[in-house]
């Protein structure tokens, strides 16, 4: 079955820039997406990227996509304390069929040192 | 627009009681999703509504019945729950063919 893994931890200093890494098994999943959670509140989208891409950059993000590894990025520029969350990585191999649920790895905790 | 509401925030309910969770999304979606959050977990699918017909039933207990009344609506009927299913639910929604999902912020549920 489909698996998404991420590390559990990841700890920066304020002003750095965050790299938070996902691998993924699924060789047929469409989009890949990075998902933002803060405590008690639901889930942010924060970008995805389609897997025919290799890069997408929006403002502070960078995602970096190695399909031959099945390896998916989110680099953070200048992390920032509203930045501390969980960082969710999530699949979907969306096949033109229908709607299809997302496979979310465990989340990375992003914790911002002063 | 990309909001997604749901009501109650919290809802604390005894093992024999019924309660409804409701989701709602005025973004035109098609597809919407019911997910259930354990503590320190991340989200597992438990329903897929598409066109307002179920077509995804992750194999989810029957005291969880969710219903999809029109295309901006869900539902999720709560029926003699079990303490092991407190959680936060999260409700997404959807294009149809566009798998972009957008969450709303939960329902945090307490079963005593």
């Amino acid at each position: 079955g489909e698996d998404v893994e991420q590390s559990l931890f990841l700890s920066v200093r304020e002003g750095d820039s965050s790299v938070i890494n996902c691998t993924y098994t699924d060789s047929s999943s469409t989009y890949l997406y990075w998902y933002k959670q803060e405590p008690g509140a639901g889930l942010q989208l924060l970008t995805y990227i389609f897997s025919n891409m290799d890069m997408k950059q929006d403002q502070r993000l960078t995602v970096l996509l190695n399909k031959k590894d099945k390896h998916l990025s989110l680099r953070i520029a200048d992390t920032q304390t509203g930045d501390s969350a969980i960082y969710f990585c999530a699949e979907s191999d969306y096949s033109g069929g229908g709607a299809d649920g997302l496979t979310f790895g465990k989340g990375t905790h992003l914790i911002i040192q002063p | 627009d990309t909001e997604v509401t749901q009501t109650p925030k919290h809802l604390v309910m005894g093992m024999t009681n019924k309660k409804s969770l409701k989701c709602e999304q005025h973004m035109g979606h098609r597809a919407m999703y019911w997910y259930k959050q354990k503590a320190k977990k991340p989200p597992e699918l438990m329903f897929v509504y598409s066109y307002e017909k179920l077509s995804i039933n992750e194999s989810v207990p029957s005291r969880f019945s969710p219903e999809c009344p029109n295309s901006s609506l869900l539902n999720l009927h709560l029926h003699a729950l079990q303490p092991e299913d407190s959680a936060l639910y999260l409700c997404a929604s959807s294009q149809v063919g566009q798998e972009t999902q957008y969450f709303g912020p939960g329902t945090r549920l307490l079963v005593l």
